[in-house]
């Protein structure tokens, strides 16, 4: 089982509809979660972090995290263009500092 | 927010040369740097992790020997590719970590190398 899953995609929508990109982790101990955003042949940039169970919001972005069922989820309303990009879930545990990230989702926003 | 710095951008290098890339924390210092790897459409595999004047802790899988990490200061690590082989062309991020960011890492801007 990987430590961190996510569904590869591509997962598309049209633009203005809200992109649902969904996180799975292994480690029950795990303490922090972000979401990245990578564009092609650039490096991640961070978007969002969540520390505690329920949602946090900024701008666009909400986080949502459920620690019972070790999930963690990134909403994007109102979708542009240029939110197209892959979006990386990365988790770091209670025991070390390394970030561990997941394979990553493709969105695509179609205009 | 923190910016790390990341150079060069681009480099190409014949077989059996070697590489060194230079991150720079910019406005901070960076207690922790990170060096990962990304093959085209895979996610980060980290490579190791560094401590200002400290040894790097290399991930399961990843040759010391090869990629020599240096972290001097608090604002400077550089990872050095020794004897470049084609299989060690990919794109290569660092992070950095500075005192009191407990979770989050800011990253540089990649360093993509091509070995010919």
């Amino acid at each position: 089982q990987k430590e961190v899953e996510q569904n590869s995609g591509p997962l598309s929508v049209p633009e203005g509809a809200i992109a649902s990109l969904n996180c799975t982790y292994s480690d029950r101990v795990s303490q922090s979660f972000f979401w990245y955003r990578q564009y092609s042949g650039k490096s991640p940039e961070l978007i969002m972090s969540i520390y505690s169970n329920g949602d946090k919001e900024d701008g666009r972005f909400t986080a949502q995290l459920n620690k019972a069922s070790q999930y963690v989820s990134l909403l994007i309303r109102d979708s542009q263009p240029s939110d197209s990009a892959t979006y990386l879930c990365a988790v770091i545990r209670e025991y070390g500092n390394k970030l561990v990230f997941g394979a990553g989702t493709i969105l695509r926003v179609k205009s | 927010g923190a910016v790390v710095s990341q150079h060069p951008s681009r480099v190409i290098c014949k077989s059996g040369t070697s590489v060194k890339i230079e991150c720079r924390s910019l406005d901070f210092q960076a207690t922790t740097m990170f060096w990962y790897r990304q093959f085209p459409k895979k996610s980060l595999m980290l490579m190791a992790t560094s401590n200002e004047g400290s040894k790097a802790t290399y991930e399961q899988g990843v040759e010391k020997d090869k990629f020599l990490i240096n972290h001097a200061s608090l604002t400077l690590s550089t990872l050095t590719v020794t004897s470049a082989h084609p299989e060690d062309s990919s794109f290569y991020i660092c992070s950095a970590r500075g005192i009191g960011q407990v979770s989050e890492a800011f990253f540089g801007q990649g360093t993509r190398l091509t070995v010919v």
